[in-house]
């Protein structure tokens, strides 16, 4: 049964500075992986998608890359600001599931201190 | 443009109440799916639904059902409820439901049974 663990459960940090979040996956067969950002009491909003074949994907201060082998995958944050400042998800889809079959881990929780 | 709209924003029911929770996919998106999230815990996925059929099934409880209109809006139903249903729940959409395009997520629907 694939579980999906990322470390750490929180993190503080000032402002400006670079950051990165980690997760892992028990099982590699993975169809790909998604990194989210939830506000409090808000929905989820996708950050970066990463299929199985890719390595990395990127968007304005966020890389993303993925190891699958190793089940690892990390999230970069450059620069970091206090909007920033959300719970950060890892969700992955195994072969076979469907789209929305995601598995997510418990989030990190980052706290951006201006 | 307009992301996923679910209603209504909160909700309050008794135990043994019914309750019925509404998404509105985004336009020309044909595939939706339902999460529970629970206080502190990763979202879990109960169902979803393709171009109106039921295309995928996860820990949804037999006291709940959902279908998905011809408008490709859905409802989750959920019938004789218990304290322990309290959570958000959200609906995300996508474009056809193989994975490779990321899920958008509605902002939920926190439901708190009394």
């Amino acid at each position: 049964k694939q579980e999906v663990t990322q470390i750490p459960a929180a993190l503080s940090v000032p402002e400006g500075e670079n950051l990165v979040l980690n997760c892992s996956f028990t099982d590699s067969a993975i169809y790909n992986l998604q990194w989210f950002r939830q506000d409090p009491g808000k929905g989820l909003t996708s950050l970066l998608l990463i299929q199985s074949s890719q390595r990395e994907q990127t968007s304005g201060r966020l890389n993303a890359s993925l190891d699958k082998s190793s089940g690892r995958s990390t999230l970069y944050i450059a620069a970091s600001q206090p909007g920033d400042s959300a719970t950060y998800l890892c969700a992955v889809i195994g072969y076979g599931g469907s789209q929305g079959n995601l598995i997510f881990g418990k989030g990190t929780k980052l706290s951006v201190k201006p | 443009a307009a992301g996923v709209i679910q209603s209504p924003r909160h909700l309050i029911k008794e135990k043994r109440e019914t309750a019925t929770l509404k998404c509105y996919p985004i336009s020309r998106h044909d595939t939706v799916y339902w999460y529970q999230q629970g206080p502190g815990q990763d979202p879990q996925f109960l169902i979803s639904f393709y171009e109106k059929m039921q295309s995928d099934k996860g820990s949804i409880p037999d006291r709940f059902s959902a279908q998905q209109f011809s408008d490709y809006h859905s409802e989750l139903n959920m019938s004789s409820l218990e304290l322990g249903d309290s959570a958000l729940y959200f609906c995300a959409s996508s474009f056809g439901e193989s994975a490779g395009s990321p899920l958008h997520f509605g902002n939920g629907t926190r439901l708190t049974v009394t």
